[in-house]
């Protein structure tokens, strides 16, 4: 199956650490890439392949992944992380990609 | 400094056509898939088709099979989406996207164009 889940909502206080993760048979696969969102802007790629953060995201941003499990994780969450976050991954085919619905993070 | 510019969204009739335009630059468009994203008012992300280097790969989500076509034309450093036969779930904003050669990621964006199907 190409679909991919992920909770819909979560919040973190200020300063510690919050797990966001998806889930599809695809991440067997394939490394999921995650993508911050805020209201009203493009979405921005923080994290991809195994872990790594494009230049400019800070390192607080990393990821892991365990058999059909993607998750990113944020080390001392600032107000500035809240936001909509996405996973994106393979389907099927291998040529089509797929999104998770997206995650919405609050900062407490 | 890779960028990213769209033109071509707006408002469009049920059933109407529109052309979507990217132009790339601050890379060698010619070496990089590309993508089409796009995401409904107060929705998430959906994919909706990508083209490989010279054009001759193209895939799309079933919802735009048939109706929605992307090409380009490298020599102006240009991703195009022409959209055809036009519904009001096709509302949503439109994001060009750059396929990253290193992973299974959409390294860079475009801004994103409006695109609304109403009568």
């Amino acid at each position: 199956s190409s679909e991919v889940t992920q909770d819909p909502a979560v919040s973190v206080a200020l300063g510690q650490t919050v797990r966001i993760t998806c889930q599809g048979d695809s991440f067997r696969n394939y490394y999921a890439s995650w993508y911050q969102q805020k209201p009203g802007q493009a979405p921005v790629l923080v994290l991809y392949g195994k872990n790594n953060r494009p230049s400019g995201i800070p390192d607080r941003f990393s990821g892991s992944s365990s058999g059909s499990t993607a998750s990113l994780t944020i080390t001392g969450a600032q107000a500035e992380d809240e936001a909509d976050y996405y996973c994106i991954s393979r389907d099927n085919s291998g040529r089509r990609y797929v999104f998770g619905p997206g995650t919405k993070v609050t900062v407490l | 400094e890779v960028h990213l510019v769209q033109s071509g969204g707006g408002l469009v009739q049920p059933g109407g056509s529109l052309r979507l335009s990217c132009a790339a630059s601050g890379f060698t468009f010619s070496s990089y898939w590309m993508s089409w994203v796009r995401q409904a008012p107060g929705k998430g992300l959906e994919w909706v088709a990508n083209i490989q280097q010279d054009g001759s790969e193209k895939y799309y989500v079933d919802s735009v099979m048939g109706r929605f076509t992307i090409s380009r034309d490298n020599a102006k450093n240009s991703l195009f989406l022409q959209m055809n036969s036009l519904r009001a779930e096709d509302t949503a904003v439109y994001y060009c996207t750059r396929d990253s050669f290193l992973a299974v990621a959409l390294d860079y964006w475009g801004q994103g164009t409006p695109v609304t199907v109403s009568s």
